[in-house]
């Protein structure tokens, strides 16, 4: 398995701003990946990153509003852009492993007023 | 549309008995599916896994059962206990690398 640390665990942020979410894991990982969970709602899939290539973003999500980096094989990090409160969620990284499982950080619990 | 649907959003179980938490999904491509556990304000733990070529994995008190025709699986936790209590996704993929779809999840409550 892997550990897994997101920073920060909670934020609240006013309509227009922008946060930075941290992803560190404890080993080296080649692909990294960051998800949504809307109130209510499943994870949603919004970008793999994988070191040294630009992130792959899915259906719905576009960098400019989520830029990710990703310097090295233990760090990523996930900006929501300009939010608004329908950014409010929590936001996960996770990690694919040679188990070809994936593993997930604590989350990150964003509000948006 | 859903490619991975859990139809049940919540179950109650008596502390003791059997929980049995359903999962159907529509994409025939899926290959390889995981089961998830998730507390609240924590992110999801892996519970167990399948592959196609397999019917059924079992790992302690849980074990997952696997019916490609019919495009169903099911987690089954005996006994169940309080500290199951929980959220569990399913999720799917079609093959090694590619992301995985989760399910809307199932919320099981275990009654002591």
């Amino acid at each position: 398995s892997a550990v897994i640390s997101q920073k920060p665990s909670r934020d609240i942020c006013q309509r227009g701003t922008s946060l930075t979410i941290q992803c560190q894991v404890d080993s080296q990982v080649t692909m990294m990946f960051w998800y949504r969970q809307q109130p209510g709602q499943s994870l949603t899939l919004i970008a793999t990153a994988n070191q040294g290539s630009e992130a792959t973003y899915e259906s719905g999500f576009v960098i400019d509003k989520f830029p990710i980096s990703r310097p090295n094989l233990t760090f990523s990090t996930l900006t929501v852009s300009n939010m608004s409160p329908e950014d409010s969620s929590i936001y996960l990284c996770s990690v694919d492993l040679s188990e070809y499982t994936q593993y997930f950080g604590p989350g990150t619990r964003l509000t948006v007023l | 549309d859903q490619q991975v649907k859990q139809n049940s959003p919540s179950l109650s179980v008596q502390e003791g008995r059997i929980s049995i938490l359903n999962c159907d999904y529509t994409n025939s491509m899926f290959d390889y599916f995981l089961w998830y556990k998730k507390y609240p304000a924590e992110g999801p733990t892996f519970l167990i896994s399948i592959s196609s070529i397999k019917d059924k994995n079992e790992d302690g008190r849980f074990t997952v059962f696997l019916n490609k025709s019919a495009k169903h699986l099911s987690l089954h936790i005996v006994p169940s206990q309080p500290g199951d209590s929980a959220v569990y996704f399913c999720a799917a993929s079609p093959y090694y690398g590619q992301n995985f779809v989760f399910g809307p999840g199932t919320r099981l409550s275990v009654l002591p």
